[in-house]
């Protein structure tokens, strides 16, 4: 099946100081995909939507200053938490398209941002 | 995409079946009938997917009524790895969100007791 890698799977990092997660499809080429974030006992919540060669789109609230993504090939998108701060604690989650008929999504295995 | 209706929670005990309900009684006719399920500290993972037909594969079996107005997620025997938060999704392959985001409802945290 489709496989939706995230690295690093786990961060620690000092407030101030700016984190790159990445997200890669490993045997699909995904032109959208999607940035969530999410916090503990809630579900997942949208941050952006990332397409390949273009501007992410990103959702109201989200800064895009602040966290921004990079789509930079069909299998690789890049979400960079600039300046972080302890309220930026999350789990961030993404997600690529892979079966355009049913439109099935991947998702990956997440990583946990803890800001200290 | 139409809205689906879960329990919150449900328990089952492990090795005997579990059937997860799903109402979705505005479901479109290009509506596709997707489950997921989030373990602890993980994201999100495929379980099955299907439109009319009934549909098994190796994780679960899909059950989706002849109204298509409900579904039911099978696991045939239950183990301590399948306790997790299930998610019933519907995707409109011909709507306006179709290739847009997934939309996360509560889902149902299933528990597996020993």
């Amino acid at each position: 099946g489709a496989v939706v890698s995230q690295h690093p799977s786990w961060v620690i990092c000092k407030s101030g100081t700016s984190v790159k997660i990445e997200c890669r499809s490993l045997d699909f080429q995904a032109t959208t995909m999607f940035w969530y974030r999410q916090f503990p006992k809630q579900s997942l919540m949208l941050m952006a939507t990332s397409n390949e060669g273009s501007k992410a789109t990103y959702e109201q609230g989200v800064e895009k200053d602040k966290f921004l993504i990079n789509h930079a090939s069909l299998t690789l998108s890049t979400l960079t938490v600039t300046s972080a701060h302890p309220e930026d604690s999350s789990f961030y989650i993404c997600s690529a398209i892979q079966d355009r008929e049913a439109d099935t999504q991947y998702f990956g295995p997440g990583t946990r941002l803890t800001v200290l | 995409d139409a809205k689906t209706t879960q329990p919150n929670s449900m328990e089952s005990n492990e090795e005997e079946p579990v059937h997860l309900p799903c109402n979705h009684s505005t479901i479109s006719g290009t509506d596709y009938i997707h489950w997921y399920r989030q373990l602890p500290s993980q994201g999100p993972e495929y379980v099955i997917h299907g439109l009319t037909s009934n549909v098994n594969n190796r994780m679960a079996s899909l059950a989706i009524a002849e109204d298509r107005k409900s579904s039911t997620l099978i696991l045939h025997r239950a183990t301590l790895r399948d306790a997790a938060v299930y998610y019933c999704i519907l995707r409109d392959v011909e709507g306006q969100n179709y290739g847009q985001n997934f939309v996360f409802g509560p889902g149902t945290r299933l528990s597996v007791l020993p």
